[in-house]
């Protein structure tokens, strides 16, 4: 089993919708919680990022962590067609995991 | 000018011949690391560099090797290309005791 767990998608959504991605993960050290986005053809940017239970707000975006669950969400609200992109979460302590990501497509 | 660069961004090779992707960074960052991303697997983590004198495998080292030249530049080497290597490659910046990278453009390697 993979140390962080991301659905693959895709995720088609109209404009203007709420947009829920969610990761699991496994290990219990992890402290760090951040969420990269990849458009194709380019190299992940860093979005989110946190190291607590919580909410963390940014613009549109919202990053959760419940790290009873081991649980980790990223909220878009508002969702625009220039979000389409491949969404990743990460976690670790010293190194950072990557979820296998997921895409976004939303439509106009 | 682009914090992070990797060179070539596009090379098609063909099985046994070996190849060096370079990565620098102007950022001054202490950290750097290079990945690999295939369709379906995701990144994972080759090789990490915390310092110019720290070199650590990760998650998927055979195959590949590094070289920190300097605190600004990371290469990575693949001493004898094989088809399965076929992936893009991603360098990775983070600064001392900061956990958040970032990425370089990538190079979309290609071995026949």
């Amino acid at each position: 089993q993979k140390e962080v767990e991301q659905d693959p998608g895709p995720l088609s959504v109209p404009e203007g919708a709420i947009v829920s991605l969610n990761c699991t993960y496994s290990n219990s050290a992890f402290q760090y919680f951040m969420w990269y986005r990849q458009y194709s053809r380019k190299g992940p940017e860093l979005l989110m990022y946190t190291y607590s239970s919580g909410n963390k707000e940014d613009g549109r975006f919202t990053a959760q962590v419940d790290k009873s669950s081991k649980y980790i969400s990223l909220f878009i609200r508002d969702s625009q067609p220039s979000d389409s992109a491949t969404y990743l979460c990460a976690s670790g302590y010293s190194t950072l995991t990557f979820g296998k990501g997921t895409m976004l497509l939303v439509s106009p | 000018d682009a914090d992070v660069t990797q060179t070539p961004r596009n090379r098609i090779t063909k099985t046994g011949k070996r190849i060096m992707l370079e990565c620098s960074q102007t950022k001054g960052h202490d950290r750097m690391y290079w990945y690999r991303q295939d369709p379906g697997l995701g990144l994972r983590l080759i090789y990490y560099s915390f310092d110019v004198k720290d070199i650590n495998k990760g998650e998927i080292s055979d195959g590949y090797s590094v070289s920190r030249q300097a605190q600004a530049k990371f290469s990575l080497s693949l001493e004898s290309a094989i088809p399965n290597q076929t992936a893009l490659y991603f360098c990775a910046t983070s600064a001392h005791k900061q956990e958040t990278q970032y990425f370089g453009p990538g190079t979309r390697l290609l071995v026949l």
